[in-house]
């Protein structure tokens, strides 16, 4: 397995316009995160799925984004409607079932830059 | 809600010197993990080491080790015998316990910015 991947690494888009990121965690990790992190920033939580489940969302997440997770496997992040604010990198991460792994390591992907013009 | 404070926007470190990286935090909890996250430019996230709350004794592995003060909620790391593949961004981070049954996230700090110099 070679880790969470994230496609794709680099988005440009116009504002205004709607966009999809996916992320792949590693198999047999049944938790996935979505955060954002904006230059200068630290990671910001966006959204946990366990399983297909949507378990929490946080209030950065506004009605222009959504996150999917329909097999349980991989997760899809929309935003509609972009606006530079958007800009930022979207990062996401995988962890096994709570209380498997060491002290619920949340493995990252390489992440999506999102430039919004 | 947690928050976590790294008050050290970026420091800078001769080769095979130390350098400790400091971290505050903020909870009513009582059972919770810290971690500190290592970013390298442009590379993905990794851990560089976890400590629970529980555990009085501080985690260590191999040039990295922390010193844990739950009391002043206090998480430094410390970086032994630095190598220029240390410089990175390094985040510390905060999330509850299954045990506190409270969310799964991390909450991270803004981050300090290390460079280790030849």
């Amino acid at each position: 397995d070679t880790g969470v991947s994230q496609d794709p690494r680099h988005k440009i888009t116009k504002r205004g316009q709607n966009v999809t990121f996916r992320c792949d965690p590693i198999s047999e990790h049944n938790r996935l995160y979505w955060y954002r992190q904006t230059l200068g920033q630290g990671p910001e939580f966006l959204t946990y799925f366990q399983n297909e489940a949507q378990l929490e969302k946080s209030r950065l997440l506004s009605d222009r984004f959504s996150a999917e997770r329909p097999k349980g496997s991989f997760s899809t992040l929309e935003i509609q409607r972009t606006e530079q604010g958007d800009s930022a990198m979207y990062l996401c991460a995988s962890s096994l079932p709570r209380g498997r792994g060491a002290v619920d390591e949340q493995f990252f992907g390489p992440g999506t830059r999102l430039t919004v013009l | 809600a947690q928050t976590v404070t790294q008050s050290q926007p970026e420091m800078s470190v001769q080769e095979a010197e130390t350098v400790t990286l400091s971290c505050t935090y903020d909870t009513s909890e009582n059972n919770y993990y810290l971690f500190w996250y290592k970013q390298p430019p442009s590379r993905q996230m990794i851990l560089v080491i976890r400590q629970e709350a529980y555990k009085q004794q501080n985690a260590t592995e191999n040039r990295f080790s922390v010193n844990f003060q739950k009391a002043a909620k206090s998480f430094s790391l410390k970086i032994s015998d630095s190598q220029l593949g240390d410089t990175a961004m390094y985040f510390c981070a905060f999330m509850n316990s299954a045990a506190a049954g409270g969310s799964e996230k991390l909450v991270f700090g803004k981050g300090t910015k290390l460079t280790v110099n030849p």
